[in-house]
Order: C-alpha cells, then sequence, then structure tokens
C-alpha cells in the first residue's frame, strides 16, 4: 500500500511568508503527527491529529498550525516566517492514537528555506 | 517520556555485528521500548520494538534485560547501506504521538 506522502518535498520561502505543508497518511490511519528536524535541535514534535482534532502540542509558537480534514490528510501551516523555521518537516501516522505497540509511519519530509 | 541515553557515533566494518545500547533508567511500566533508523533527508523508519527479553525480526534484535533499564539494538552483519542514524525511543505511546527521538547514534560502517 501506498506510503505517507508529503508535498512539496521543497520549498523556498521569504521571512514573513507564510506557507502550508500537505500531509497524506496511509490509507486507514487516523493519527497524524508533524516534527520539525534541525541539526541543532533534532527532531521535535510539534503537533498531533486524530479524528480532525488535536490531540497534543509540542513546545512551538502559535506562529505553527494544523489542520486534519475528514480523510484524515493534514495540513500544517507556518505564518511570519523566521530564518529559523528553516528545517526538514517530518509527517508521521499510525493507526491509533497512544496505541501501545503501534508503529509510526514517517513520509520523506518537505525541506523548507526561509531566506 | 523516558529520557534516554545513547552513543553519539559507531564505527564498524562492512560485515560485523553491531551492537548499540541505550540507556532508560526511568523507564515506566507501561513503556514499550522501540528503535527507529534514519537516513540524511529522509523520515525515520521503525526498525524494532519490544518489551522485555529478546525481540527478532528480519533486520535486527532487540535485547531488554530484566529491569528494563538498558536495551541493545544488534544489527547483524551490516553493510554499507545501513550507515544511518539509530533513535531509540522509550514510551507508551508508540505511535506518532509525540515521540521523543533523542540524538540518536551515528553508525557509520567502513567499507
Amino acid at each position: 500500500k501506498a506510503g505517507v506522502t508529503q508535498t512539496p518535498r521543497y520549498l523556498i520561502k521569504t521571512r514573513g511568508q507564510q506557507v502550508t505543508l500537505s500531509c497524506s497518511p496511509i490509507s486507514g490511519h487516523r493519527s497524524v503527527s508533524w516534527y520539525q528536524q534541525t541539526p541543532g535541535q533534532g527532531l521535535q514534535f510539534l503537533f498531533e491529529y486524530f479524528s480532525e482534532t488535536q490531540r497534543n502540542k509540542g513546545n512551538f509558537p502559535g506562529r505553527f498550525s494544523g489542520r486534519q480534514f475528514s480523510n484524515s490528510r493534514s495540513e500544517m501551516n507556518v505564518s511570519t516566517l523566521e530564518l529559523g523555521d528553516s528545517a526538514l518537516y517530518l509527517c508521521a501516522s499510525s493507526l491509533g492514537s497512544g496505541a501501545i505497540g503501534t508503529e509510526a509511519f514517517f513520509g520523506q519530509g518537505t525541506r523548507l528555506t526561509v531566506v | 517520556l523516558a529520557k534516554t541515553t545513547q552513543p553519539i557515533s559507531m564505527d564498524s566494518y562492512e560485515g560485523q555485528e553491531v551492537n548499540i545500547t541505550c540507556s532508560h533508567n526511568n523507564i515506566a511500566t507501561n513503556d514499550y521500548i522501540t528503535w527507529y533508523q534514519q537516513f540524511p533527508s529522509q523520515g525515520p523508519r521503525f526498525i524494532i520494538q519490544g518489551y522485555k527479553t529478546k525481540v527478532t525480526n528480519e533486520v535486527a534484535s532487540l535485547f531488554i534485560p530484566a529491569d528494563r533499564k538498558s536495551s541493545t539494538l544488534s544489527l547483524p552483519r551490516v553493510s554499507l547501506s545501513d550507515t544511518a542514524v539509530y533513535y531509540c525511543l522509550v514510551g507508551d505511546r508508540a505511535g506518532a504521538n509525540n515521540l521523543f527521538f533523542g540524538t540518536g547514534t551515528r553508525l557509520t560502517v567502513i567499507p
């Protein structure tokens, strides 16, 4: 079956702009989580959506937001971009939220560069 | 979430067995131990998960002692394509929900 699909793969934006990233989870998966990965901070959890509801949120400013649609596809938005937002943004899907013994499947990520 | 400690990096020659140990002294009763592999510019990939004793799949083995305060990922006969960062995660939420990846171990396989 198809894996987690993230679009676009690469993106260049200017400081102050906003950006929307998209994630299509594996068919049947209802939990979608977003992570930011930078060389300095490593992989950091942004937020998780399950059945269109945000279930958990990491320690990121309000400029980072997301949503999930009824078909489980998810988008994340970053407003007023800063240079420090340059990172690889990863989306992961799993069958359930907090299900013990469930593995997470990650997409290839979107490489965002803010100039 | 229990904090984990892993070596920052390891080198190994092709064909050797590699063991990466992870410390998790504060592991809770409901916590599972999960290992992920990540190649550059790609998302992490699930390798193996266990609760206690030994788990083996087609790519790796996971050894967990009785006190569960540490675990060892064993990769048999590594090849150049096993060069990657390996993350040890501990938690009762083994799905994508709020996984804490830590710094991981960068494994370099040498020809």
